[in-house]
């Protein structure tokens, strides 16, 4: 288990560049989640998928924002337009659905995630 | 929709003491609850989860929560504090076969000598 793992660790871009991360979730892991994370705040659902379909989207999440899992791996999320208010703490996580017991409650593996700041 | 409340942004508690993390929780149907943990630099760390049975569960470094359904809450707690318990403490709710777990805005605990 060598954990989820999130590239990169820090981006700086100027206001209206486009953005681009990656999360390499654990390798049996079927469920992936990104999350942001502004200071003082608990982590913010953007989406998730399961394989490689999103099967749910925030409706906080603009239309700049789009991510994608080609077949079922790794992910990525892109930020189009950037803007001031899109710095955070993008979060990436995994999990394996449980072998016994209703889905949701498996849990889940954080990395360390991304830190954007939009200047 | 779900929601999550922790009342209190810190918990200063001495090394030695009982602790306790408030949490409490909204949500459709029965709920899926999780505490997980956030050192500095280091990616949010699971600790334990409720999804049924025993409403008191125990889980990693000593932690234990309480289920209270009547209160809506899960609280966090531990018997004895230690310095390295000092954290970023969040709670999450699930509704049961959902997706989208939602956290609270978290609890910063600090243990002192």
């Amino acid at each position: 288990d060598t954990g989820v793992s999130q590239d990169p660790r820090h981006k700086i871009t100027k206001r209206g560049q486009n953005v681009t991360f990656r999360c390499d979730p654990i390798s049996e892991h079927n469920r992936l989640y990104w999350y942001r994370q502004t200071l003082g705040q608990g982590p913010e659902f953007l989406t998730y998928f399961q394989n490689e379909a999103q099967l749910e989207k925030s409706r906080l999440l603009s239309d700049r924002f789009s991510a994608e899992r080609p077949k079922g791996s790794f992910s990525t999320l892109e930020i189009q337009r950037t803007e001031q208010g899109d710095s955070a703490m993008y979060l990436c996580a995994s999990s394996a659905p449980l072998e016994t017991g209703g889905a949701g409650g498996e849990k889940l593996f954080f990395g360390s995630g991304t830190q954007l700041s939009v200047l | 929709a779900q929601s999550v409340a922790q009342p209190e942004d810190q918990v200063n508690v001495a090394e030695g003491n009982p602790l306790t993390v408030k949490c409490t929780y909204s949500v459709s149907g029965n709920p899926y609850l999780f505490w997980y943990v956030q050192y500095p630099n280091r990616g949010l760390q699971f600790l334990l989860k409720y999804i049924t049975g025993d409403n008191l569960v125990k889980g990693s470094y000593g932690f234990e929560a309480e289920f209270n359904k009547s209160q809506t809450s899960f609280h966090l707690k531990k018997p004895s504090a230690l310095v390295s318990d000092s954290a970023l403490y969040f709670c999450a709710v699930r509704a049961g076969g959902g997706n989208k777990l939602t956290f609270g805005t978290g609890t910063q605990l600090k243990v002192e000598l």
